[in-house]
């Protein structure tokens, strides 16, 4: 059973679309992280969301965390060709182990 | 510090040998995981430590798996007879914490191959 579950899997876009995806789960997440990966190297942090119903910009990208803390949304403006990559959302799950899981991915394609 | 680093960047192996990879995390880390991720998909989890301490195991990790922390500082990953099916990157992490969650940082990864 997977934990945090996003949506699209695989979304191919022209430049200056505008594009969301969603990240959500059932559980609820102490904090929610969202990284972004190219190809051969490891996922870099993108922002972190604590609080719920926040939102944090970062230039033309939109990140909104979910007033239960259950679910986040990414949404890009004006997608350009080096937005390309797998964006991923993890969340750190609290209890004893508190430990960082991720979702299933979004694989993004802009092209030029 | 220049962060999480993973050594080797690559392997290639024929199967049923035994593989080792390295990773140093963030010095002032002492929480530090492996994950396990195939093309396109998210990072599975596999195990994590704090410290010195290994936390929890994925059932992912068959017996073939071991991680090592043993100073609480870098940590190993062997792969023991090693499968095809054992073909993916591996990807180390480090944070801080607890209390509270804090972001992971990660290494570039160790991509292997079994042959």
């Amino acid at each position: 059973t997977q934990l945090l579950e996003q949506s699209p899997q695989f979304l191919s876009i022209q430049e200056g679309e505008n594009l969301t995806v969603y990240c959500n789960s059932s559980s609820v997440f102490s904090s929610l992280q969202w990284y972004r990966q190219e190809p051969g190297e490891g996922p870099v942090l993108l922002v972190t969301v604590v609080t719920g119903g926040e939102v944090k910009k970062l230039k033309r990208l939109t990140f909104q965390f979910g007033d239960a803390r259950k679910d986040s949304s990414l949404h890009i403006t004006a997608a350009q060709p080096g937005d390309t990559g797998l964006y991923l959302c993890a969340g750190f799950f609290g209890g004893a182990t508190n430990k960082l899981i991720f979702g299933t991915g979004t694989l993004l394609a802009v092209q030029p | 510090d220049t962060g999480v680093s993973q050594d080797p960047r690559h392997k290639i192996t024929k199967r049923g040998q035994n593989v080792t990879f390295r990773c140093d995390p963030i010095s002032e880390h002492n929480r530090l995981y492996w994950y396990r991720q195939t093309l396109g998909q998210g990072p599975e989890f596999l195990t994590y430590f704090q410290n010195e301490a290994q936390l929890e195991k994925s059932r992912l990790l068959s017996d073939r798996f071991s991680a090592e922390r043993p100073k609480g500082s870098f940590s190993t990953l062997e792969i023991q007879r090693t499968e095809q099916g054992d073909s993916a990157m591996y990807l180390c992490a480090s944070s801080l914490g607890p209390p509270g969650s804090t972001e992971a940082f990660f290494g570039q990864g160790t991509r292997l191959t079994v042959v």
